[in-house]
């Protein structure tokens, strides 16, 4: 079963960042915080993941509260391209799958 | 190139019959994955093998049975093919034992049974 919450779907404008929360409350020590996305009919595709510092990468941010309970992956300049369902993953570094929830589908509008 | 490749895109076969689908990877994984997305879009995994082994097997029937005959190969190959079985097949693979690990995504296989 998957270990964390996400809005079901969300909205953003085109040019605007895009900030999209996770609740993982019993997230271990161990565990990583990862997320994925699928555009339309593709593939999931990495973005990001995170232990317990803000990571930024070419694609996105990640904030990681202090207490690890939640996260909010952060797309800064929100493109028509970045419509696609974004996928929350707390996995264990020695876990051999990812688990997937429902994921935030994300619309951006022009 | 591309990293992780599945053959065919799309399999349409009647009820009954036997079909496989290939998946190759050129990133020198070790550890390769099959995952189901039903209609509903429920991603699951079904399976995964490091290094030709399996350490995987999530309760998936036995009409479905893997095969690794290397370490960049990973096929699924489906015995009496069901309605239910109707659904898109993605392959991916990854590093196991290493920190940091990603897994890479094939295009993924849309089966449909009539």
């Amino acid at each position: 079963d998957a270990k964390t919450t996400q809005p079901p779907s969300m909205d953003c404008a085109e040019g605007r960042a895009a900030n999209l929360p996770c609740n993982h409350s019993t997230i271990s020590g161990n565990e990583y915080v990862y997320w994925y996305r699928q555009i339309h009919s593709q593939g999931p595709q990495y973005i990001i993941h995170g232990l317990k510092n803000n990571e930024t990468n070419e694609m996105a941010s990640l904030i990681i509260t202090e207490d690890r309970k939640s996260s909010t992956l952060i797309l800064p300049h929100a493109t028509l391209r970045d419509t696609a369902v974004y996928y929350c993953i707390v996995r264990d570094q020695g876990a051999q799958k990812l688990v997937f929830g429902q994921g935030t589908r994300l619309t951006i509008n022009p | 190139d591309t990293a992780v490749s599945q053959t065919p895109k799309y399999l349409v076969t009647q009820m009954g019959n036997d079909k496989s689908i290939k998946c190759e990877q050129n990133l020198g994984h070790d550890t390769m994955y099959w995952y189901k997305q039903d209609s509903k879009k429920f991603l699951k995994i079904m399976f995964s093998y490091n290094n030709k082994e399996l350490i995987i097997n999530e309760t998936v029937p036995n009409r479905f049975s893997p095969k690794s005959p290397d370490k960049a190969h990973l096929n699924l190959h489906i015995n009496s093919l069901e309605l239910g079985d109707s659904a898109v097949y993605f392959c991916a693979s990854s590093h196991q034992g290493y920190l940091n690990t990603e897994a890479f995504f094939g295009q993924g296989t849309r089966l449909t049974v009539v």
